[in-house]
């Protein structure tokens, strides 16, 4: 298996665009996270989903942020209007039922 | 108080030494806990669960968890420059299947 992948690796946006952020989890795994890391704040969960259903988004900073999982093999995390201080890096992140998160390669994403 | 707590360091460790890192825990109920390591630039790798109380050793790896004091160590023998990276902390909160993270310990191996 080649692991958890995100795409793209970095974006740079405009403040106002509409980001989307995309991952494909480890085949056979139930549980994807979204994660969000900076230097301030440390690797955040904004997110997490259970056979595709969204189980808590409780770290979801605003409206601005969306996350859907249309099916097993696929997420998006959109960010509409995006802002400055939107800038970090987001993790995909996938588990099966030992509770062991394996995350994607990331994606930075700067908002200018 | 924080879910999940460590020293943000930055920890120096003479090469050959042994690196000692901490965490501390808020949820009594916890039950699963990990050591994730992260190059700068890279992404968090597991590097050691453990579930039980007591010690559990891989290599030059040793993960330490005491329930009672909600506290999780992780220690490091014969430190190498390779093993210089940030080193994170997480915990399953009772009854609940996402990670909690630290935020980080960064070591370095001083040659």
């Amino acid at each position: 298996d080649a692991g958890v992948i995100q795409s793209p690796r970095h974006e740079v946006t405009e403040m106002g665009q509409e980001v989307t952020l995309r991952c494909k989890p480890i085949s056979g795994h139930d549980y994807l996270f979204w994660y969000r890391q900076t230097m301030m704040r440390g690797l955040e969960l904004l997110i997490y989903f259970n056979n595709n259903v969204p189980i808590d988004d409780s770290g979801m900073p605003e409206d601005r942020f969306s996350a859907k999982m249309p099916n097993a093999s696929f997420s998006t995390l959109k960010i509409q209007p995006s802002e400055p201080r939107d800038s970090a890096v987001y993790f995909c992140a996938s588990s099966g039922t030992s509770w062991v998160a394996f995350f994607g390669q990331g994606t930075r994403l700067t908002v200018v | 108080q924080k879910e999940v707590e460590q020293n943000s360091g930055p920890l120096s460790v003479p090469e050959g030494a042994i690196a000692s890192l901490n965490c501390t825990y808020s949820d009594r109920g916890s039950q699963s806990f990990f050591w994730y390591r992260q190059y700068s630039g890279k992404s968090p790798e597991l590097i050691m669960s453990i579930y039980s109380n007591g010690d559990k050793e891989d290599g030059r790896f040793t993960a330490q968890l005491n329930k009672a004091s909600q506290y999780v160590s992780l220690l490091i023998r014969d430190s190498q420059p390779s093993d210089s990276a940030t080193y994170l902390c997480a915990v399953n909160p009772a009854g609940n299947e996402k990670l909690t993270f630290g935020t980080g310990t960064r070591l370095t191996i001083i040659p």
